[in-house]
């Protein structure tokens, strides 16, 4: 399976915390993107960093990427009760025809 | 902008059923749109690529006569679950790729609200 994973799996910190969420990956990539999903929603596109970018922001939103350790983080910065959900890196391999591999997502509590 | 639409949000039906799920790309040109089942605290498999006027590519292990996808314009594609069965109980979500690049790179997704789908 070329499915990334993340971790932590779960992760619960008090608002105005900061959350880091980290992706793994297998193969060689165009893009990673990160999307978060409410509970039983679609989902949200948040940002996309190229394979030949290392670090972007958005707004409370800052995403590395070190394609040597085939990995990339994703941090809010003061968390708000609001970003609780799941939060998924997706990658866009290399030669595969705009298809995104989804990793096994992060589900993010932020306590009021 | 960048809108996906699906509907229906949620479908019943009893089993030996089919159901007709479409996704649209409301304000942009999608010649390219995904399909995605998620299972409950699980993440989004590809089921398969729909190609506007073309047939559509199937991922590994699904099976193309039970999941029928047609994409017959550039901004609608459908998924029929032929034959439904209570294991095709599911969350169905859909994407559609930005061809024109009016809102993005032509690289970027766009999701639908995603389809409940339970089979009786």
């Amino acid at each position: 399976s070329q499915q990334g994973e993340e971790d932590p799996q779960a992760l619960s910190i008090q608002e105005g915390e900061n959350a880091t969420m980290n992706c793994s990956y297998k193969t060689s990539i165009n893009n990673l993107q990160w999307y978060r999903q409410n509970s039983g929603r679609g989902l949200v596109h948040l940002i996309l960093i190229r394979s030949n970018e290392r670090e972007k922001h958005s707004g409370r939103l800052r995403v590395t990427l070190d394609t040597s350790k085939k990995s990339s983080s994703l941090l809010i910065t003061a968390s708000r009760a609001a970003d609780t959900a799941s939060y998924f890196c997706a990658t866009m391999i290399t030669g595969g025809g705009n298809k995104l591999t989804f990793g096994t997502g992060t589900q993010l509590k932020v306590e009021l | 902008g960048a809108v996906v639409s699906q509907h229906p949000s949620w479908v019943i039906c009893k089993s030996g059923t089919s159901v007709k799920i479409e996704c649209r790309s409301l304000d942009f040109q999608a010649t390219t749109m995904f399909w995605y089942r998620q299972f409950p605290k699980q993440s989004l498999m590809l089921m398969a690529t729909s190609n506007e006027g073309s047939k559509a590519t199937y991922e590994q292990g699904v099976e193309k006569d039970k999941f029928l996808i047609n994409h017959a314009s550039l901004t609608l594609s459908t998924l029929t679950v032929t034959s439904a069965h209570p294991e095709d109980s599911s969350f169905y979500i859909c994407s559609a790729r930005d061809s024109s690049g009016v809102f993005s790179a032509t690289d970027t997704q766009y999701f639908g609200p995603g389809t409940r789908l339970t089979v009786l």
